[in-house]
């Protein structure tokens, strides 16, 4: 059984650039959801997505955006970084409906400088 | 909004001894609680859950009790290992959120041979 993967696992952008995170789900699961956890703080929840389209979202502006593919994976994009996007970013594949039951990747590390 | 509470860290405990690291809830309706773990290096990974009101999750000798009186759900183990050393992060899922986990700040335990 292959876990939640994610790529980069570290990166280093500057502020106004774009960046996109990659994550393949584990096998069997088809729901996908993205989680920002800044250093020392638990993770924030950014968005979900099922069946290729959002589904439920945390409070993060529009900048933030991603996508499910008929795979399962999933991508987040984030346009125009600021400096406060500095984090780690964590992608959780789960069965829908299954209550927060959620298997993590390692997650990508995100500088903005 | 639903909020998680969780004692500050970081706990620093002798092998053997008693762990318990409090967790309190804030939620509308009746929520699912969780205690996620987060080792060196790793991914989170679920640790326990409850479901309803007096369940009680254990896992790996740690257990914590859903108290709907108290809103509580405070995670305890009789002996602690060096291997238990992690930061541990308590959760909550709302029905009505879908897979979306409200996180607590995180309790980094470090255990001492």
């Amino acid at each position: 059984e292959t876990g939640v993967t994610q790529s980069p696992t570290h990166l280093i952008k500057t502020r106004g650039q774009q960046v996109t995170l990659r994550c393949s789900s584990q096998s069997g699961h088809n729901t996908v959801s993205w989680y920002q956890q800044a250093l020392g703080q638990g993770p924030q929840f950014i968005f979900q997505y099922y069946r290729e389209e959002e589904n439920g979202r945390g409070n993060f502006p529009p900048r933030f955006s991603g996508l499910q593919f008929p795979n399962y994976s999933s991508e987040l994009n984030v346009n125009a970084l600021e400096l406060d996007d500095s984090a780690l970013y964590l992608c959780a594949s789960s069965s829908w409906g299954a209550s927060g039951e959620l298997f993590f990747g390692e997650g990508s590390r995100l500088t903005v400088l | 909004g639903d909020s998680v509470t969780q004692m500050e860290g970081p706990v620093t405990l002798s092998e053997e001894a008693f762990l318990t690291i409090n967790c309190t809830y804030t939620a509308t309706g009746y929520p699912s609680l969780f205690w996620y773990v987060q080792y060196p290096g790793e991914g989170l990974q679920l640790l326990l859950k409850a479901t309803k009101a007096d369940d009680k999750g254990s896992n790996k000798g740690f257990e914590a009790t859903y108290r709907k009186e108290t809103t509580s759900f405070h995670l305890e183990k009789g002996s602690v290992q060096v291997s238990d050393s992690a930061v541990y992060f308590c959760a909550l899922s709302s029905y009505n959120q879908g897979g979306k986990l409200i996180f607590g700040q995180g309790t980094e335990l470090s255990v001492k041979p």
